[in-house]
């Protein structure tokens, strides 16, 4: 049981490249979250999904689309990437809106 | 709004001594609270959570936690801390009114000395 899992690891990007951080969970977990973590700020939630075809903001939403067009899969997509997107993403999946998170182990973003 | 503030950035325990970090909350209602952990280069795992009921929570690998609502805290603790505790640990807050979208403290990395 592989849990929550992002691809890639690490990754450089030129200021104004595009990519797509995936992220893939086989818990059949509905609700599906987005973070990024910078140091000493916690982790701010980008976007999330309750389920496939829905999907809302958090709380730093900006530079940044999801789609969910199965359970498993909830990729984020970042446009014209900027420096101030030098971060840690974070996915994490839950049954339900206040059941436990399981997050994947990450991806570290740089921005150069 | 919702606010979690975890006041230490750091914190040196030796190990075999007592442990406890500190979370305050700021919210009208009885949130919801959690205690996660991260490990060096992983992603965050769960220790333990309060939803209502005994206001003392049990978790994994030894932890425990107290919700005080008069204090608008939830104290992480651990009677012997061990070296493999040392980690960066997160409250977060979650509540209905937010669809219990999680607000999460800043952390406090935990360093053990031997």
């Amino acid at each position: 049981n592989a849990g929550v899992t992002q691809t890639p690891k690490f990754r450089i990007l030129k200021i104004g490249q595009s990519m797509t951080l995936q992220c893939t969970q086989d818990m059949n977990h509905n609700y599906m979250y987005w973070y990024r973590q910078d140091p000493g700020m916690g982790l701010k939630l980008i976007y999330y999904s309750v389920g496939a075809g829905i999907t809302d903001k958090g709380e730093v939403p900006n530079g940044y689309n999801v789609s969910r067009s199965t359970t498993e899969d909830f990729p984020l997509r970042l446009e014209l990437a900027a420096p101030s997107q030098t971060s840690v993403y974070f996915c994490a999946s839950s049954y339900s809106a206040g059941s436990e998170q399981y997050f994947g182990p990450g991806t570290r973003l740089t921005v150069t | 709004a919702q606010s979690v503030t975890q006041p230490d950035i750091h914190i040196t325990v030796s190990e075999g001594a007592s442990l406890e970090l500190r979370c305050n909350y700021s919210y009208g209602a009885t949130p919801y609270l959690f205690w996660y952990v991260q490990s060096p280069g992983q992603g965050l795992q769960l220790l333990l959570k309060y939803f209502s009921g005994d206001t003392l929570v049990q978790g994994i690998k030894g932890f425990e936690a107290e919700f005080k609502r008069s204090q608008s805290s939830f104290n992480l603790r651990k009677p012997s801390v061990h070296w493999s505790d040392a980690a960066e640990y997160f409250c977060a807050v979650g509540a209905v009114d937010s669809n219990y979208q999680l607000i999460w403290g800043a952390g406090t990395k935990l360093i053990i000395k031997p």
